[in-house]
């Protein structure tokens, strides 16, 4: 398969604990978001980077958010401090140079206890 | 700020009925607006884009700024068409793209 992969897949973690999300891209896109989905809503934009360079990032982002994606290729997302708001599905997706459509990983589901 | 309302959380229609879904959006410039579609199980994909202007799987969506719609038809439902329907928009120069909530389509056989 060589669409977006996330991993995990899905992770429990007790409120306060670290999680990490890695999403590697299609190969050579070299554009990546990552977005939250909760029940019963769309996907929320979380980020976006453009090769390494991280240029737009939402409010939603709080200071307990980070992302990387230090060689332009894979990127994770580092969830400090879980609180049980934070459960929710952590979407990535890639989309390549000059191209018009965006594709989605599978998701990577969190639950926070 | 830009917002996507799709109205309806559940559609039922019957087989062979025609299909809309509808999506209004706010925003100041020119939106890009498209739509996405999560089959069960499937990773959300995208099925159409409004400058594209094309027909996919016999779904159309045209954007009427004065009324700020971009609906999603088709004429005919198929039993396959059940599906997850997420309207989206994409402001010009940036990269957030902006979803609704969604709308559940059922195609009832």
């Amino acid at each position: 398969d060589t669409g977006v992969s996330q991993d995990p897949r899905h992770k429990i973690t007790k409120r306060g604990q670290n999680v990490t999300f890695r999403c590697d891209p299609i190969s050579e896109h070299n554009r990546l978001y990552w977005y939250r989905q909760t029940l019963g809503q769309g996907p929320e934009f979380l980020t976006y980077f453009q090769n390494e360079a991280q240029l737009e990032k939402s409010r939603l982002l709080s200071d307990r958010f980070s992302a990387e994606r230090p060689k332009g290729s894979f990127s994770t997302l580092e969830i400090q401090r879980t609180e049980q708001g934070d459960s929710a599905m952590y979407l990535c997706a890639s989309r390549g140079v000059g191209g018009n459509t965006i594709y989605f990983g599978e998701g990577s589901w969190l639950t926070v206890v | 700020a830009q917002r996507v309302t799709q109205p309806e959380k559940l559609l039922s229609v019957f087989k062979g009925a025609p299909v809309e879904l509808k999506c209004n959006y706010s925003y100041s410039g020119s939106p890009e607006l498209f739509w996405y579609v999560q089959y069960s199980r499937q990773r959300l994909q995208l099925l159409l884009r409004h400058i594209s202007r094309e027909s996919i799987k016999g779904f159309t969506a045209d954007l009427n700024k004065g009324e700020t719609s971009f609906h999603l038809k088709k004429p005919f439902a198929q039993e396959e068409d059940s599906a997850m329907y997420y309207c989206a928009l994409r402001s010009g120069g940036y990269q957030k793209v902006t979803f609704g909530t969604g709308t559940k389509l059922q195609v009832i056989p």
